[in-house]
């Protein structure tokens, strides 16, 4: 099974600030990865699939990159509603596997 | 608009079962593969299972197979998980999800399954 791993765990931002999270997997998943946002008490929200495609209706502030095991998400001027924790997911193999989470607060 | 709506959990004891349903809406439910994602409490997402478009292929997360079944009905535009043998460690809250392009676009608000005696 692929592992996904994640870094940092956490951080610590202010609004207007780049931030980038990293995910890594523990084999090749060429480009089949996904990035997702979640609020406390809600649902997923889909960001990004294809290591850099961008979800319809998804601001363009959010980008993501990457391929084979390294990739990243980056969010360039962060936003308030952007305090989130974010997961990747490789979709290259099954069982898809989750990484286990950012989570960005406010600084 | 795509709605997705989960329905059927709730308190069970161990070794019970419980079924999941998951009421799609606004696109066509037999073009797409569909899949369930479960998060326990305070605790990441997991993978649990998906399906394919006819139901003709079905994959699941190791610590669940067996145990749940992962079906459809697209006439009825309805997802389900049948669980059963359900432990501890299968309290989570269960979302339902469209699958586009090999992971979800959407997702359903989530239902609590809460396994106790």
């Amino acid at each position: 099974d692929i592992q996904m791993t994640q870094s940092p765990s956490s951080l610590s931002a202010s609004v207007g600030d780049r931030v980038t999270i990293t995910c890594r997997a523990s084999q090749d998943i060429r480009k089949y990865l996904a990035w997702f946002q979640q609020k406390p008490g809600k649902a997923p929200k889909s960001l990004i699939y294809a290591a850099s495609s961008l979800r319809s209706g998804v601001p363009s502030r959010f980008s993501g990159s990457g391929s084979g095991t390294d990739f990243t998400l980056t969010i360039s001027s962060l936003q308030p509603e952007d305090f989130a924790t974010y997961y990747c997911q490789q979709c290259n193999n099954y069982p898809f596997s989750f990484g286990p989470g950012t989570k960005v607060d406010i600084k | 608009e795509v709605q997705l709506v989960e329905s059927g959990g709730g308190l069970v004891q161990p070794g019970g079962s419980l079924r999941l349903s998951c009421a799609a809406s606004g696109f066509t439910l037999s073009s797409y593969w569909m899949s369930w994602v479960r998060q326990a409490p305070g605790k990441g997402l997991e993978w649990v299972a998906s399906i394919k478009q006819d139901g003709s292929e079905k994959y699941y997360v190791d610590s669940v197979k067996g145990r749940f079944t992962i079906s459809r009905d697209n006439a009825k535009k309805s997802l389900y998980l049948q669980m059963n043998s359900l432990r501890a460690e299968d309290t989570a809250v269960y979302y339902c999800a469209r699958d586009e392009s090999w992971n979800p676009d959407y997702w359903g608000q989530g239902t609590l399954v809460t396994v106790s005696s």
